[in-house]
């Protein structure tokens, strides 16, 4: 059966900081997406990121990077130096081509403090 | 270019009433899916509407149903209202039924006393 675990259900840092969301997925198939959302306090789900099963490159966008790893079917997301807007709950969400629906994990709750 | 819309934004039911969402998705989109979020909680998927017909349908019982019009909107129906369905519902929507990015609008939150 198909799983997301975000085990750090809370992360508190200083501005400027790096700091790292874990992912951890279980998928039976070979061909899946992995994605990541904000979700701010307004509530509005944010799409950060979508990464297919068969590119394992790490991507880079301003201040957010991605590692995907097969080997250990993660998928951890890492804000480097730290802003207060950064605040928010950060999901990662699975979906297999079997079946388009998103899997998401529990979420984790990122506070940034000034 | 609008994204997603819903309304309401927040709606106040009592137990064993019936409430209808409702969802405009992103210019160009077709393919609309909802999801229930309880507090502290990761979205639970509902259903997915595409082509005006229920695609897939998450764990949710037969109290949830939906539509979808044929300009894309959709709308979502919860009968008999229970305290445990207060929650913000989500909206999503993107191109056809693939594993494409979905677009999420601002939820309703939906509180049942």
């Amino acid at each position: 059966a198909q799983k997301v675990t975000q085990a750090q259900t809370e992360i508190s840092v200083v501005e400027k900081e790096d700091v790292t969301l874990d992912c951890v997925y279980e998928t039976r198939d070979t061909t899946y997406y992995l994605f990541w959302y904000k979700q701010p306090p307004s509530g509005e789900l944010v799409f950060l990121i979508r990464r297919n099963s068969f590119d394992e490159q790490n991507e880079i966008s301003g201040r957010y990077s991605w590692n995907f790893q097969k080997s250990t079917s993660s998928f951890n997301f890492t804000i480097t130096a730290s802003q207060v807007v950064d605040s928010a709950v950060y999901f990662c969400a699975l979906s297999e081509v079997s079946n388009y629906q998103l899997i998401w994990g529990a979420g984790t709750k990122l506070i940034i403090k000034p | 270019d609008a994204g997603v819309t819903q309304s309401p934004t927040h709606l106040i039911k009592t137990r064993g009433q019936q409430v209808t969402l409702r969802c405009s998705p992103k210019s160009g989109h077709d393919t609309v899916s909802w999801y229930q979020q309880a507090l502290g909680q990761g979205p639970q998927f509902i259903f997915q509407y595409y082509e005006e017909e229920e695609r897939q349908r998450g764990n949710f019982p037969d109290r949830f149903s939906g539509h979808q019009f044929p300009n894309y909107s959709s709308e979502l129906n919860v009968n008999a209202l229970l305290l445990g369905d207060s929650a913000l519902y989500l909206c999503a929507s993107r191109t056809g039924t693939g594993a494409y990015e979905q677009y999420f609008g601002p939820g309703t939150r939906l509180t049942v006393t």
